[in-house]
């Protein structure tokens, strides 16, 4: 299985800060990697898929960048509606497995 | 708009089979370019993938759970359903249907909402 690892576990910005979130895969995924984002209580919603497009109605301050093994997730502007366990997840081979997840707090 | 709704029952006793249905409204669940997966959310825990199925009946398992697992799909309901056997502790989590895009790359979007299931005497 290919093993996802993101950091940090947890982060706390303030309100308009910029934060970025890593994902590493224990071997190369080319692109096939994907954002979510889940609110408390939510079910998970899709931000961003083959690592760097955004879904449609997803803000413009969320981007991802990466391919091979390493990626980021990045929030230009931190919302006190980005609150939220950030997912990375590999499609690569199945099974298809996700991060531990990265919670990111408000300050 | 697309939208998946997971049905049935919230507890389920030891040893004893765990059945789930995802209604999908909004679009076909024959629609050739995606595929139907559930993954579960153990309490305070992260994402695990559980399977897949095609409108066709290709269907793809989490091999941990292989052998326990059975994803199906009724396309004259346009559901589709997951049935967990000998259903332990360790089972329970929030267990959510997605549709999982089925041109190249798999992503899961949209999401069902998500159902509690406790397995408990």
């Amino acid at each position: 299985d290919i093993q996802m690892t993101q950091s940090p576990s947890s982060l706390s910005a303030s309100v308009g800060d910029r934060l970025t979130i890593t994902c590493r895969a224990s071997q190369s995924i080319s692109t096939y990697l994907h954002w979510y984002q889940q609110r408390p209580g939510k079910a998970p919603r899709l931000l961003i898929h083959t690592a760097s497009s955004l879904q449609s109605g997803v803000p413009s301050r969320f981007s991802g960048s990466g391919s091979g093994a390493e990626f980021i997730l990045a929030i230009s502007s931190l919302q006190p509606e980005d609150v939220a366990t950030y997912y990375c997840q590999q499609t690569y081979n199945t099974p298809f497995t996700f991060g531990p997840g990265t919670k990111v707090h408000i300050k | 708009q697309l939208q998946l709704q997971e049905s049935g029952p919230g507890l389920v006793k030891p040893s004893e089979t765990l059945s789930l249905i995802c209604t999908v409204s909004g679009g076909s669940i024959s629609n050739s370019s995606y595929y139907w997966g559930w993954v579960r959310q153990r309490p305070g825990k992260g994402l695990e993938w559980i399977g897949s199925i095609y409108y066709t009946g290709t269907i793809s398992y989490t091999p941990s759970l292989q052998s326990r697992v059975t994803i199906s799909i009724d396309r004259s309901k346009n559901q589709f359903s997951l049935n967990l056997r000998s259903v332990t502790a360790a089972d329970t989590a929030v267990y959510y249907c997605a549709r999982r895009d089925g041109t190249k790359y798999n992503w899961f979007d949209p999401w069902g909402q998500g159902t509690l299931v406790t397995v408990s005497s």
